[in-house]
């Protein structure tokens, strides 16, 4: 079954630390692939998504992710996390040529950052 | 701004009763969704609509049904609620099927 998995389930970091989130995912073909972010008591804001052309992606707050075909690999990246980063995060994959009603996210990480 | 608005932030309603959640979306997207989000499982789609009066069953639509007799108006509804149904519901949508889903901020409903 197509599934997408994000290995952990919380992560603390401290402030001004580099950050990776890790995303990988079981699919034929390349599929869309999607990173959101939500805050506490907020709906989900989209911060990046890849569908093609190069690997690596920029998003907003200072995120970017790169694309990995041989590990199958959507990793997050921020070189120095901020107070206010601490929110849950999640992947999300779409199979290549397919819409939203097939969107499947992963389970979440939730990042604490400390002062 | 974008603005999906969720009517009820909060809700706590008994086993049995009938529950409505409503989604108002101003961007005139033609796509809506309803998502269940349950600690651990990240979000599951309970249903799809792709115009008015269109929709789709998503991967959880056991127990719930939808609406959408106007365009920016999404509904969800829980026939007879009942305590597995205890979660929080996001609704979202989006101008194509591939482009950005914009969320609300979410209805938190516990059936006791």
């Amino acid at each position: 079954a197509q599934s997408v998995t994000q290995p952990d389930i919380h992560i603390t970091v401290s402030e001004g630390a580099s950050l990776e989130l890790r995303c990988n995912y079981s699919y034929g073909a390349t599929p869309y692939l999607f990173w959101y972010v939500q805050s506490p008591g907020q709906g989900l804001q989209l911060l990046l998504k890849y569908f093609s052309g190069d690997t690596l992606v920029q998003g907003i707050k200072g995120f970017e992710a790169e694309f990995k075909r041989s590990q199958s690999s959507f990793n997050l990246r921020k070189p120095s996390v901020h107070w206010s980063d601490a929110a849950e995060y999640f992947c999300a994959v779409v199979p290549y040529s397919g819409g939203y009603n097939k969107l499947i996210f992963g389970a979440g990480t939730r990042l604490a950052v400390h002062p | 701004d974008v603005k999906v608005t969720q009517s009820s932030r909060y809700l706590v309603k008994r086993t049995g009763e009938k529950v409505f959640l409503e989604c108002v979306q101003d961007m005139d997207h033609e796509n809506m969704f309803w998502y269940r989000q349950d600690p651990g499982l990240g979000l599951r789609l309970i249903y799809f609509s792709y115009d008015v009066k269109m929709k789709e069953k998503g991967d959880i639509p056991e127990g719930y049904s939808v609406s959408r007799e106007k365009k920016e108006r999404f509904s969800l509804i829980l026939e007879s609620a009942s305590t597995n149904q205890t979660s929080m519901y996001l609704c979202a949508s989006s101008f194509s099927v591939t482009g950005e889903l914009f969320f609300g901020e979410g209805s938190r409903l516990t059936v006791l």
